[in-house]
């Protein structure tokens, strides 16, 4: 009962270094998204994905990167890593285009710190 | 531009009583999500509401979206302890974009 998986769940990084969130979900859900979520704020979007092959800007996408060649496989990769992108990230998927009212699941997150 | 409201951003309640967290929107939207989510974990789902005068319930908690007033209500029911976390409402620009606008979320904790 996996549903959307992200790792690594804790990292450390120091300025200017790179590194890649995974994420993967075995719901076979066409919709997948980055999320960041700073404290005390909701989330912001960064990126997203409505198929393979097929990815666009969120809200806040400066210094990111992303990449989908699989259904399931939605990578978020972080190039030139700045103190400013010390955050949460959150992944999701939903089945269908979230405009529909959709369910959209979300992973566990991961805890990046850039110092 | 999109701007979600959500107030109060803190509440501190007694188990028993009733309260309702505010979630206001800027512009006409297509849909409002509501989450949950506990410390340090994910956001869990709890109602979508997709037109005006939509009300669903689960168990202590009902949620209701008026899109006239912009305005979603999340009101909650004799409070338990179990019931404390942050939550979340989320906007759904209309025009079906996937650029969900979220609030800032209202920290709720109840005592006992």
């Amino acid at each position: 009962n996996a549903g959307v998986t992200q790792t690594p769940k804790f990292r450390i990084l120091k300025i200017g270094q790179s590194m890649t969130l995974q994420c993967a979900q075995d719901m076979n859900h066409n919709y997948m998204y980055w999320y960041r979520q700073d404290p005390g704020m909701g989330l912001k979007l960064i990126y997203y994905s409505v198929g393979a092959g097929i990815t666009d800007k969120g809200e806040v996408p400066n210094g990111y990167n992303v990449s989908r060649s699989t259904t399931e496989d939605f990578p978020l990769r972080l190039e030139l890593a700045a103190p400013s992108q010390t955050s949460v990230y959150f992944c999701a998927s939903s089945l269908l285009t979230g405009a529909s009212g959709n369910t959209i699941y979300f992973g566990e997150g991961s805890w990046l710190t850039v110092v | 531009e999109l701007k979600v409201e959500q107030n109060p951003l803190f509440l501190s309640m007694q188990e028993g009583k009733n309260y309702t967290i505010y979630c206001n929107y800027s512009t006409t939207s297509d849909r409002l999500y509501w989450y949950r989510q506990d410390p340090g974990k994910s956001l869990e789902s709890l109602f979508v509401l997709l037109s005006n005068g939509a009300v669903k319930q689960e168990g202590r908690l009902m949620a209701s979206l008026d899109t006239k007033a912009r305005l979603s209500t999340l009101h909650i029911t004799a409070a338990v302890h179990d019931l404390s976390a942050t939550y979340f409402c989320a906007v759904g620009p209309q025009g079906g974009s996937e650029k969900l606008v979220f609030g800032k979320g209202t920290k709720l904790t109840v005592n006992p």
